[in-house]
């Protein structure tokens, strides 16, 4: 079974901090992908970033970036210099295998963090 | 570009009354959509996804429903609601592809009193 662990409920840092978010995932299958999704206080959730479990290269936007390691099974997630904007819950989650789609999304329990101004 | 809008924002129902939110999305053809439910302090949890008119597949057995009477419409309903329907009710699209990004509506608070 699939399963995908956000270990940190709740993170508080001030402004203009980095701050790294933790994504842990299970799966038996070689192919596969890694997604983080952000659900600011409005509701929604917007898509960040799709990774392939055959990329580990680390990918770098603005001032998120994303390292990827199968050798722990982690798809961690670093906001450089926080800003209040970057508030919101975070959800990482893994597909399932090459014949599933987005029916076998597994996401994570979320980490809600606050930048404190 | 191609957007998704989700209605009411907002629903205060007593239990047994029935429900109906309403999903569209504009801008693209043959979308896969799905309607998932966030419980407070939970995850996401899928509710119902099609990947064509007519074709609605569950997830989760429920007293909830869906449908899909046009090619960028979805509707979940129920007959009657129960108090453990209360939650955060998301639509939300994806391409025809394998794994494609989903994206998602606003969402709809859904509160059973």
């Amino acid at each position: 079974a699939q399963k995908v662990t956000q270990a940190q409920t709740e993170i508080s840092v001030v402004e203009k901090e980095d701050v790294t978010l933790d994504c842990v995932y299970e799966t038996r299958d070689t192919t596969y992908y890694l997604f983080w999704y952000k659900q600011p206080p409005s509701g929604e959730l917007v898509f960040l970033i799709r990774r392939n479990s055959f990329d580990e290269q680390n990918e770098i936007s603005g001032r998120y970036s994303w390292n990827f390691q199968k050798s722990t099974s982690s798809f961690n997630f670093t906001i450089t210099a926080s800003q209040v904007v970057d508030s919101a819950v975070y959800f990482c989650a893994l597909s399932g295998g090459v014949n599933f789609g987005n029916e076998k999304l597994t996401f994570g329990t979320g980490t809600r963090l606050t930048i404190i101004p | 570009s191609q957007t998704i809008h989700q209605w009411p924002a907002t629903l205060v129902q007593p239990v047994g009354s029935p429900l109906s939110l309403e999903c569209t999305v504009e801008g693209t053809s043959n979308p896969n959509l799905y309607w998932y439910r966030q419980a407070a302090g939970r995850g996401l949890q899928l509710l119902f996804y099609s990947v064509g008119i007519g074709q609605i597949s569950s997830e989760v057995p429920q007293n909830l429903s869906a449908s899909r009477p046009q090619d960028r419409q979805f509707i979940l309903s129920s007959k009657k609601l129960l108090l453990s329907d209360s939650g955060f009710y998301l639509c939300a699209w994806s391409m025809d592809s394998y794994n494609s990004p989903l994206h998602f509506g606003n969402g709809t608070r859904l509160t059973v009193t």
